[in-house]
């Protein structure tokens, strides 16, 4: 089975600009969550996305949004880019079949620079 | 505000010897603790968790060992393997799908 991909895995951007990363997560998850991993601030949760629904979100400013499809793949946005947004951005899927925590599984991550 | 402090920030260990990561929470809901893996340029692996209802879970060389009432957790690695070195999170759930992450402990385990 193959695992959570993401696309672009590496993209450079500069400031004010906006920015489109998608993640394809595993065949049958029907949960995707998104999180931003930076050397300062660490692994930081975004938001969650179930069945085209935003379940759960972070506390990060409204330039961060997202989006699911009906096959359950996913894309995150960023507007009005800073230089504070570079980082390595993850995709995790699980299967979400009832209350509680799901194993997650990651992707590879996005490596966005903004110059 | 870190919800999950997670020490030391680096580890260097003998080949064969014991590595302990140690993590301390605040927010009693959390239910779920996993511990995940990082190799340079991979996203994070689940490596092991637990919940408060158990107060230790091994999985070959690798153990949890939880203190609910002193809300703290760590991982233990037995007999430390140089291909174990990576960045190692400690994270916990509030019966949801987002995960609170440590700051994170780089091992390097020396042959």
């Amino acid at each position: 089975k193959a695992g959570v991909t993401q696309t672009p895995r590496y993209l450079i951007k500069t400031r004010g600009q906006q920015v489109t990363l998608s993640c394809s997560p595993i065949s049958g998850h029907r949960s995707v969550s998104w999180y931003q991993q930076t050397p300062g601030q660490g692994l930081q949760f975004l938001f969650e996305y179930f069945s085209e629904t935003q379940r759960n979100k972070g506390n990060f400013p409204g330039r961060f949004s997202g989006r699911q499809f009906s096959n359950s793949r996913s894309e995150m946005n960023v507007s009005t880019l800073e230089l504070g947004d570079s980082a390595l951005y993850l995709c995790a899927s699980s299967l979400s079949l009832g209350r509680g925590f799901n194993e997650q599984f990651f992707g590879p991550g996005t490596r966005l620079t903004v110059l | 505000q870190q919800q999950v402090k997670q020490s030391p920030q680096s580890l260097i260990v003998q080949k064969g010897g014991i590595s302990i990561i140690n993590c301390a929470y605040e927010n009693t809901a959390f239910d779920y603790f996993p511990w995940y893996q990082q190799f340079p340029g991979k996203g994070p692996a689940l490596l092991i968790a637990i919940r408060p209802d158990v107060s230790e879970k091994k999985e070959g060389r690798f153990t949890i060992s939880f203190n609910k009432s002193a809300k703290q957790f760590s991982l233990h690695i037995m007999d430390s393997q140089p291909g174990d070195s990576a960045t190692y999170f400690c994270a916990a759930s509030a019966g949801a799908n987002n995960l609170f992450f440590g700051t994170g402990t780089r091992l390097t385990v020396i042959p």
